[in-house]
């Protein structure tokens, strides 16, 4: 079965670092997400991504965060200049079309000392 | 910003008996409504959904329930069974937003015993 794939699981990294955080959706999937739990708070909705362009963003979603699809395949979420709040689990997600169940990667785990 | 909750932290089920999960909203906008099974270290993984034009979807040993005017979701899970010892997210979305983003709850943690 199709699945959504993630890497790194896990990220340390300094604070005022870049990371980049990749994802493989399902292949004939057409919307991407990326949302992000903090220990012990709720999935929260950062930012979708249909047809090359980021159609919506949240208010966590500021100039220090960016998404591309370089590819077919890939999907990127960049962190600038990482912070210490910026510390949680990102997950990606995937759907073929809008308001069609969304499926989620494993996760990867940033710990931003 | 708490359009939709889950108010119960965790819940404890006999083996075999029925386990509730319940999720409320504020937001009337929302007409579609999914649960997803999230276990540690992984990703929510998607149970069973309900659109708002329905009260009542089943699949297996799972049925979610729709209530609109009490703006209040379940899922009954029957018989349960050790396995199903997860984290439970109530998540919701609306037709009208241009990217079907999900409204998730805090989750209930529902631990099965044998």
């Amino acid at each position: 079965e199709p699945e959504v794939t993630q890497t790194p699981s896990h990220q340390v990294t300094q604070m005022g670092q870049e990371v980049i955080l990749r994802c493989v959706p399902i292949s004939n999937h057409l919307y991407f997400y990326w949302y992000r739990q903090i220990l012990g708070q709720k999935v929260e909705f950062l930012v979708s991504f249909y047809n090359n362009e980021i159609s919506e963003k949240s208010e966590i979603f500021d100039d220090q965060f960016s998404v591309e699809r370089p590819d077919g395949s890939n999907f990127t979420l960049k962190i600038r200049s990482t912070k210490l709040e910026d510390s949680a689990m990102y997950f990606c997600a995937s759907t073929p079309a809008h308001q069609e169940t969304q499926y989620f990667g494993p996760g990867t785990r940033l710990l931003v000392l | 910003d708490q359009q939709v909750k889950q108010n119960s932290p965790s819940l404890s089920v006999q083996e075999g008996r029925i386990s509730i999960l319940n999720c409320d909203y504020t937001n009337s906008m929302f007409d579609y409504f999914l649960w997803y099974k999230k276990y540690p270290a992984e990703g929510p993984t998607f149970l069973i959904s309900i659109s708002s034009i329905k009260d009542k979807n089943e699949d297996g040993r799972f049925t979610v329930f729709l209530n609109k005017s009490a703006k209040h979701l379940s899922l009954h899970i029957v018989p349960s069974q050790p396995g199903d010892s997860a984290v439970y997210f109530c998540a919701a979305s609306w037709r009208s937003s241009n990217t079907g983003k999900l409204i998730f709850g805090q989750g209930t943690t529902l631990q099965v015993k044998p």
